[in-house]
């Protein structure tokens, strides 16, 4: 059974900081990764997605690697702003099963402050 | 409508009442999934529709859980004899496909069962 672990749970830094969150999973058979963000109370917003074939995607101040052999995945907010402060969760789609069935880590709640 | 709605948004019921959440996903979305995500969890998949089905309903916890889309748009989680520990936030998501597309999430019905 797929196991996903964000490390760390929760994590304050101040403003203009760059920061890693990590993600790891226990099978290394996916098809993809996918970087959530979650504000409270709201849904989940997608922010980047990478295919299994793929080491990283960039988009914006965000930048998420995928290392599939180690079961290892980061993303890096660069010159972090309150705004960025939401829970901050990665899924991952297995590669059998059919659909785009997701298993999440608990999350890394993200605070940045001023 | 530009994304996945779900109404309610929130929701009181007693111990033991019927309830029904709705889904509306992304226009032209074949792929439908519900997920449940407790206070401090990442979601947990519950069902996911391909087109009117139910391809994988692996994820229900009981027989009190049940999902349909008869039309192959809108869904309805059903949820009968509720208990407190169904209190949570339930999530539906709707890609284009079951295939390699990227899953966009509505904002949740967060469901308080008293």
């Amino acid at each position: 059974k797929q196991e996903v672990t964000q490390i760390p749970a929760a994590l304050s830094v101040p403003e203009g900081e760059n920061l890693v969150l990590n993600c790891s999973f226990t099978d290394s058979a996916i098809y993809n990764l996918q970087w959530f963000r979650q504000d409270p109370g709201k849904g989940l917003t997608s922010l980047l997605l990478i295919q299994s074939s793929q080491r990283e995607q960039t988009s914006g101040r965000l930048n998420a690697s995928l290392d599939k052999s180690s079961g290892r995945s980061t993303l890096y907010i660069a010159a972090s702003q309150p705004g960025d402060s939401a829970t901050y969760l990665c899924a991952v789609r297995p590669v059998t099963g059919g659909g785009n069935k997701l298993t999440f880590g608990t999350g890394t709640q993200l605070k940045v402050e001023l | 409508g530009a994304g996945v709605s779900q109404t309610p948004s929130n929701k009181v019921t007693e111990k033991g009442k019927y309830v029904e959440l709705r889904c509306d996903p992304i226009s032209g979305h074949t792929a439908l999934y519900w997920y449940r995500q407790s206070l401090g969890q990442g979601p947990e998949f519950l069902i996911y529709f391909q087109g009117t089905g139910a391809a994988d309903d692996s994820g229900l916890p009981n027989d009190r859980f049940f999902a349909v889309r008869p039309e192959g748009s809108v869904s309805t989680l059903k949820i009968q004899r509720t208990e407190r520990g169904d209190s949570a936030v339930y999530l539906c998501a709707s890609s284009l496909s079951t295939a390699n597309t990227e899953a966009f999430f509505g904002q949740g019905t967060r469901l308080t069962v008293v």
